[in-house]
């Protein structure tokens, strides 16, 4: 049973628009959480992360919401650049020391000029 | 931010034969490290947790016998694919974390193709 699921397999969107990539988990021990990018052939890159003690942190063009009561966290990439088409991986992690970290299957995004 | 690295980058081996993947933190201490595998279009998969000085904890499936791990220091863990298999063909990826065991710093990856 999937613990993080990504259930879009992939994204389109046009340069400039709002990159909107969701996740949702299962196990309600989590309480932490992470996004991040990997090209072909390179290892993922971390981007964002966030505490379940929050429901939003803001780096620059990318922004992570989380609704714990949902289970739900989404990344928000605005505005979208064509150097974000990449696969994203959304994480979740539990404990002091990131026992139980656990990887979505990912979204691949694509960014259209 | 954080460096890890792994080598080789890529390898091809023959069937049978032994390969070793070196990941290493260049500018922190891992006391923590991890080893990945990502199959084609799936997501990855943990394959063990590596701390250092100490024997690694692998996950359900996972052949400790024939992936064996070792953290001799606190910026160098090694896997090493014993007898490989065609269908050991992979890109292993290795992480490591220090004190903060939040955010993990992934090294580049190896691509393995066994003949």
């Amino acid at each position: 049973d999937q613990q993080v699921k990504q259930n879009s397999p992939s994204l389109s969107v046009q340069e400039g628009r709002i990159s909107i990539l969701n996740c949702d988990y299962t196990n309600s021990m989590f309480d932490y959480f992470l996004w991040y990018k990997k090209y072909p052939a390179e290892g993922p890159t971390f981007l964002i992360s966030i505490s379940s003690i929050k429901d939003k942190n803001e780096d620059g063009r990318f922004t992570v919401f989380l609704n714990k009561s949902a289970k739900h966290l989404s990344l928000h990439i605005v505005p979208s650049q064509p150097g974000d088409s990449a696969v994203y991986f959304c994480a979740a992690s539990e404990g002091n020391y990131g026992q139980n970290f656990v990887f979505g299957p990912g979204t691949r995004l694509s960014v259209l000029p | 931010g954080a460096v890890v690295s792994q080598h080789p980058s890529w390898v091809i081996c023959k069937s049978g034969t032994s390969v070793k993947i070196e990941c290493r933190s260049l500018d922190f201490q891992a006391t923590t490290m991890f080893w990945y595998r990502q199959f084609p279009k799936q997501s990855l998969m943990l394959m063990a947790t590596s701390n250092e000085g100490s024997k690694a904890t692998y996950e359900q499936g996972v052949e400790k016998d024939k992936f064996l791990i070792n953290h001799a220091s606190l910026t160098l863990s090694t896997l090493t694919v014993t007898s490989a298999h065609p269908e050991d063909s992979s890109f292993y990826i290795c992480s490591a974390t220090n004190y903060r065991a939040y955010e993990q710093y992934f090294g580049p990856g190896t691509r393995l193709t066994v003949t």
